[in-house]
């Protein structure tokens, strides 16, 4: 079965600081995995995605991910957070076009 | 892509009451979803609305409670029937098609029970 962990339910950052929020996985196969973030009131926004290839993805608004297939991980960084980023993250795996299994979610705050 | 929209966006409902969630797509669809996110939740897959056929649903929920309908490839209804205040959550439509490569969401509709 898939399953996500995502081992940091809030993480507080400064503006300006950089970012790191840890994803892990467990999959039977090729793990095809996502990153998506809800600001509040809003629906879920695509930050990127990894199926094969480089294993550093870049995505919108800045964000970048790194698939570690060794550590089963897939964890989601910015060099420079705006306040506009504070928002609810969530990890996901799942085949494309089909179900997605999603972490827990981290909630990050940013400070002024 | 695709572009999806829910109806209604939010809403407030005594308990045992039943609300239908419509979820419209601006494209023809394969696959449709219904996940439910709870307060301060992750999101959890209740269905998958299959076209012309029952849903499939997963561990936990049951047709009874979540009636689901797909009369087309761009429309679904996801009903949650005699609701208590568990049910207080928000529900997501989703699509997905293999050549898209990721699952788009609707806004997504807020439901409290009283």
């Amino acid at each position: 079965a898939q399953s996500v962990t995502q081992p940091d339910i809030h993480i507080t950052v400064s503006e300006g600081a950089s970012l790191e929020l840890r994803c892990n996985y467990s999959y039977g196969a090729t793990p095809y995995l996502f990153w998506y973030v809800q600001s509040p009131g809003q629906g879920l926004q695509l930050l990127l995605k990894y199926f094969s290839g480089d294993t550093l993805v870049q995505g919108i608004k800045g964000f970048e991910a790194e698939f570690k297939r060794s550590q089963s991980s897939f964890n989601l960084r910015k060099p420079s957070v705006h306040w506009s980023d504070a928002a609810e993250y969530f990890c996901a795996v799942g085949p494309p076009g089909n179900k997605l299994t999603f972490g827990g979610g981290t909630r990050v705050l940013v400070k002024p | 892509s695709a572009v999806i929209s829910q109806k209604p966006s939010r809403d407030i409902c005594q308990r045992g009451t039943s609300l239908t969630i419509q979820c419209q797509v601006d494209s023809q669809v394969t696959m449709m979803f219904w996940y439910r996110q709870q307060p301060g939740q992750s999101l959890t897959l209740i269905a998958t609305a299959n076209q012309g056929s029952e849903a499939t649903y997963e561990s936990g929920f049951v047709i009874d409670k979540f009636p689901i309908s797909r009369p087309n490839l761009t429309f679904s209804t996801l009903t949650v029937s005699n609701m208590s205040p568990e049910d207080s959550s928000i529900y997501l439509c989703s699509v997905a098609e293999p050549s898209y490569n990721e699952q788009f969401f609707g806004p997504g509709t807020r439901l409290t029970v009283l």
